[in-house]
């Protein structure tokens, strides 16, 4: 299986704040990296897929990039309902895979 | 607008079965993919079973291979997951997803999730 390291697993930030998060791929999976957005007891929220697109309603301040096999969630300005636990997802091959989660705290 | 609202998570006793459901509306349900994942307590999101569109191709993970079978029904725009001798690690919250097919393959809706407690 096709391992993906979050990093970091948690993070406190402030409203306003530039916020990166990391996914690293335990091997080739060219651009089938998607992010999701969750909430306790809501349900998950595609924001990114396919690396760097951006799901329709999905604010402009999240984007996506890849560097080889190291991806990244950035949130350009922090906003008070973007703190939740993020997910990066590999679909390259299956079974997909999940990182273990970024938890996005309030400073 | 696009729901899947899940059903069917209780507490059952190691060895027991479940079946959970999900409803799927407002869209037509038998042009996507499905797939079930869940999250256990204190751990990320797991994979956990894929039906194609037709209901003919499955795929599971092998955590759960020959304990677990989804199934689809159209006329119903219903997704199912029967859950057979039920373990403490297979307690989460269950999550169906919509996959839209498209490549590279990604979930664009899901449920809120129900959740299924194993104990004794």
């Amino acid at each position: 299986d096709i391992q993906m390291t979050q990093s970091p697993s948690s993070l406190s930030a402030s409203v306003g704040d530039r916020v990166t998060i990391t996914c690293r791929a335990s091997q080739s999976i060219s651009s089938y990296l998607n992010w999701y957005q969750h909430k306790p007891g809501k349900a998950p929220k595609l924001l990114i897929y396919a690396a760097s697109y951006l799901q329709s309603g999905v604010p402009s301040r999240f984007s996506g990039g890849r560097s080889g096999t190291d991806f990244t969630l950035t949130i350009s300005s922090l906003q008070p309902e973007d703190f939740a636990t993020y997910y990066c997802q590999q679909t390259y091959s299956t079974p997909q895979t999940f990182g273990q989660g970024t938890r996005v705290e309030i400073k | 607008q696009v729901q899947l609202v899940e059903s069917g998570g209780d507490l059952v006793k190691p060895g027991g079965s479940l079946r959970l459901s999900c409803a799927a509306s407002g869209f037509t349900f038998s042009d996507f993919y499905m797939h079930w994942i869940r999250l256990a307590p204190g751990k990320g999101l797991e994979w956990v079973s894929y039906i194609s569109d037709s209901g003919r191709t499955l795929d599971y993970a092998d955590s759960v291979k020959g304990r677990f079978t989804i199934s689809r029904d159209n006329a119903k725009n219903s997704l199912y997951l029967q859950m057979n001798s039920l373990r403490a690690e297979d307690t989460a919250v269950y999550y169906c997803a919509r996959d839209p097919k498209y490549l590279p393959d990604y979930l664009d809706y899901w449920g809120q999730g129900t959740l299924v407690t194993v104990s004794s």
